[in-house]
């Protein structure tokens, strides 16, 4: 059972372009985090959001969660050559523990 | 920077063969965690340390062997691996009871079997 879906799975962009990215589930959440994954290394936090309707912003990439704390999505104005990566979004069930549920993550390529 | 460093960052191993991989943190957390990521499957959690105890094993084999002598190291004990095995092993970190639940990831140990 996936309890986090992340779409899409893979993305293929010319620079320039937006895009979002979305991760949704049926189970409400405590926090959501995002995290951007480049080949052979491990996850770098991008940011946590635990507010219900939270939206928080870095740069050129806005990150909202949903009112009911069961979904997410980044969205990236003007995506650069050195936004290519994968994508993925966490979420912890409880408030007390790190243990993070991931989606399958999205791969973004974005061409010069 | 990182603030979780992992040795080897590379490791090729028989499936007769015993091997460590190692996990240190200099952030200060209390709670440790091995995650395993295989090809096009979601990161799957392994085992949490939380205050230097085994709080979770989630149905992983007897072949690997997690190890957290304090709360600034975490082992993981290799011994027997089948070539399915083989994938890219995180150790990460955080602060128990944090309420961001924010954990941060080493850079990853990739380990082939042969």
């Amino acid at each position: 059972t996936q309890l986090l879906e992340q779409s899409p799975q893979f993305l293929s962009i010319q620079e320039g372009e937006n895009l979002t990215v979305y991760c949704n589930s049926s189970s409400v959440f405590s926090s959501l985090q995002w995290y951007r994954q480049e080949p052979g290394e491990g996850p770098v936090l991008l940011v946590t959001v635990v507010t219900g309707g939270e939206v928080k912003k870095l740069k050129r990439l806005t990150f909202q969660f949903g009112d009911a704390r069961k979904d997410s999505s980044l969205h990236i104005t003007a995506a650069q050559p050195g936004d290519t990566g994968l994508y993925l979004c966490a979420g912890a069930r409880s408030s007390n523990t790190g243990k993070l549920i991931f989606g399958q993550g999205t791969t973004l390529q974005v061409k010069p | 920077e990182t603030g979780v460093t992992q040795t080897p960052r590379h490791l090729v191993m028989g499936m007769t063969n015993k091997k460590s991989l190692k996990c240190e943190q200099h952030l200060g957390h209390n709670a440790m965690y091995w995650y395993k990521q295989s090809a096009k499957k979601p990161l799957e959690l392994m085992f949490v340390y939380s205050l230097e105890e085994r709080v979770e094993n989630n149905s992983v084999p007897s072949r690997f062997s997690p190890e957290c002598p304090n709360s600034s190291h975490l082992f993981l004990h290799l011994h027997t691996l089948q070539p399915e095995d083989s994938a890219l092993y995180l150790c990460a970190s955080s602060s128990a009871g944090s309420l961001r639940n924010t954990i941060y990831f080493g850079e990853g140990s990739w380990l082939t079997v042969v």
